[in-house]
């Protein structure tokens, strides 16, 4: 099926630990973008990439780093994560503005 | 970024009622777009909005872009149980491609 494939799931990390989550799309769009939703903080941009080859600072950007690896892949890396970044990731892709979000990665850092 | 004040928070109501729910922006936007997030899932576009004063349907839905550009509005005629879910109204940021500011949610519960 179509559609914005992320993974892992879930994972849990411990305070000071690295780790990639891995976001692909086969929909050839040319943009796509990191959020993350917290409770009652709705959805805050992290960053996000309007074409192959180009990222850019969203809303909450500190403490992650972004590669857009080609234009099927765009992935989020906490470098060493802490508990504040627990939270639910999800990657999404447009053509235009009508995005496509992938399912979710839960992660709890504690 | 620019900040969406999205109302109410949440919503209790009965299958049949008709909802009303709000965003307004302190910028102005070029586009506002409605998504609805199941449970356990990421957020699903259900309008969007391109013109000052636009009214667009889709369904039981009807969204309107207010005529300052700083307010969207959604209605949901006769709800149904399947409704059930968070809204999020969305608005273009400008310079930035098509990267979205999204309100904060409205959390809709609905009875049988």
């Amino acid at each position: 099926n179509a559609g914005v494939t992320q993974t892992p799931k879930f994972q849990v990390l411990k305070t000071g630990q690295s780790m990639t989550l891995q976001c692909a799309q086969d929909m050839n769009h040319n943009s796509m973008y990191w959020y993350r939703q917290d409770p009652g903080m709705g959805l805050r941009l992290i960053y996000y990439s309007a074409s192959e080859g180009t990222t850019d600072k969203g809303e909450v950007p500190n403490g992650y780093n972004v590669s857009r690896l080609n234009k099927r892949e765009f992935s989020l890396r906490l470098e060493s994560a802490a508990p504040s970044q627990t939270s639910v990731y999800f990657c999404a892709s447009s053509f235009n503005y009508g995005y496509t979000f992938g399912s979710g990665t839960r992660l709890t850092v504690v | 970024g620019q900040q969406l004040n999205q109302n109410p928070q949440s919503m209790f109501i009965q299958e049949g009622e008709d909802v009303s729910m709000n965003c307004t922006s302190s910028s102005i936007f070029n586009t506002w777009l409605w998504y609805k997030q199941d449970p356990g899932e990421g957020p699903v576009l259900l309008i969007a909005l391109y013109k000052a004063g636009e009214l667009t349907s889709n369904g039981r839905l009807t969204a309107q872009f207010g005529i300052t550009r700083k307010d969207s509005f959604l209605n949901i005629s006769a709800s149904i149980p399947s409704d059930v879910g968070i809204y999020f109204c969305a608005g273009h940021v400008s310079n930035s491609g098509y990267a979205l500011n999204f309100g904060k949610g409205t959390s809709l519960l609905v009875t049988p």
